[in-house]
C-alpha cells in the first residue's frame, strides 16, 4: 500500500493563479481531511469528507474549495492564490471502527510545500 | 469548540535527559487522544493514542503518555531522550468522531 499520497510536494504560485492539490490514498478510507501547517499554530483543517460525495467546512476553509467524486481522491482547490496561503498543506485518512472514525488514527500524506509570491 | 494547549513551544534537552511535554485539551465529553511526531521535512506519525481502558498508554520509541481526566490532561513522557528524537510534537484530540484538533505543537531539540 501507497498509503496517502500528496502532489505536488513544492509548488510556487503567483498572486492570483488557481491550481489544485491532489491527494489519493488506497486504504479505502472513509475520512479524508486537508489540513495546512502554519509554524506556531499546528494543523487547522480547511476542509474534510465523510464519504463520497460529502464534503464539509473546517476551521479555515476560505479560499479554498473541494470535492470527493471517489473514495479514493479528495482534491485541494485554490481559486485564487494569495499569499496568505503560503503554507504546507497535508492530507490525511481515517476510518472508522463501529461507527465511530475518531478511534482510529489519521493517516497523513507527505505534504505540499506552497508559497505563493 | 474543542481546543488543544501545548505547554512548550520549544524544549532543548541533553540526551539520557527525560521529557516530559504538557497537553492540555478542552472538552468535556467523551474525547480520544493523539500524540504525533514530525521529523524535519517529514509528515506527521502517530506516537501513540488513548481511546479508553488504561490511562497510561505506551507508544513506539519507549514515548509514553497519560491521560488524567480530572485535569483535561495528556502529557507525553519519555525516560532518556536520544538525539534522534529531534522533531515536532503534536497533541491532538478527536472529540466528535470525525475531525482531529491539533495543537500547536512543541519542537523538541535534542543535544548529542
Amino acid at each position: 500500500n501507497a498509503g496517502v499520497t500528496q502532489t505536488p510536494k513544492f509548488q510556487v504560485l503567483k498572486t492570483g493563479q488557481s491550481m489544485t492539490l491532489q491527494c489519493a490514498q488506497d486504504m479505502n478510507h472513509e475520512y479524508m481531511s486537508w489540513y495546512r501547517q502554519d509554524p506556531g499554530m499546528g494543523l487547522r483543517l480547511i476542509h474534510y469528507s465523510v464519504g463520497a460525495g460529502i464534503t464539509d467546512q473546517g476551521e479555515v476553509p476560505n479560499g479554498y474549495n473541494v470535492s470527493r467524486s471517489t473514495t479514493e481522491d479528495f482534491p485541494l482547490r485554490l481559486l485564487s492564490a494569495a499569499p496568505s496561503q503560503t503554507s504546507v498543506y497535508f492530507c490525511a485518512s481515517s476510518y472508522s471502527l463501529n461507527g465511530q472514525a475518531g478511534i482510529t488514527e489519521a493517516f497523513f500524506g507527505q505534504g505540499t510545500r506552497l508559497t505563493v509570491v | 469548540a474543542q481546543s488543544v494547549s501545548q505547554h512548550n513551544h520549544h524544549v532543548i534537552l541533553s540526551e539520557a535527559a527525560s521529557l516530559e511535554l504538557g497537553c492540555n485539551y478542552s472538552y468535556g465529553g467523551t474525547v480520544n487522544l493523539f500524540w504525533y511526531v514530525q521529523y524535519p521535512g517529514q509528515h506527521l506519525q502517530l506516537l501513540l493514542k488513548y481511546f479508553s481502558g488504561d490511562p497510561l498508554v505506551k507508544g513506539i520509541k519507549g514515548f509514553e503518555a497519560e491521560f488524567i481526566k480530572s485535569k483535561f490532561s495528556f502529557n507525553l513522557r519519555k525516560p532518556s531522550v536520544q538525539w534522534s528524537d529531534t522533531a515536532e510534537y503534536f497533541c491532538a484530540v478527536n472529540a466528535d468522531g470525525q475531525n482531529f484538533v491539533f495543537g500547536p505543537g512543541t519542537r523538541l531539540s535534542v543535544l548529542p
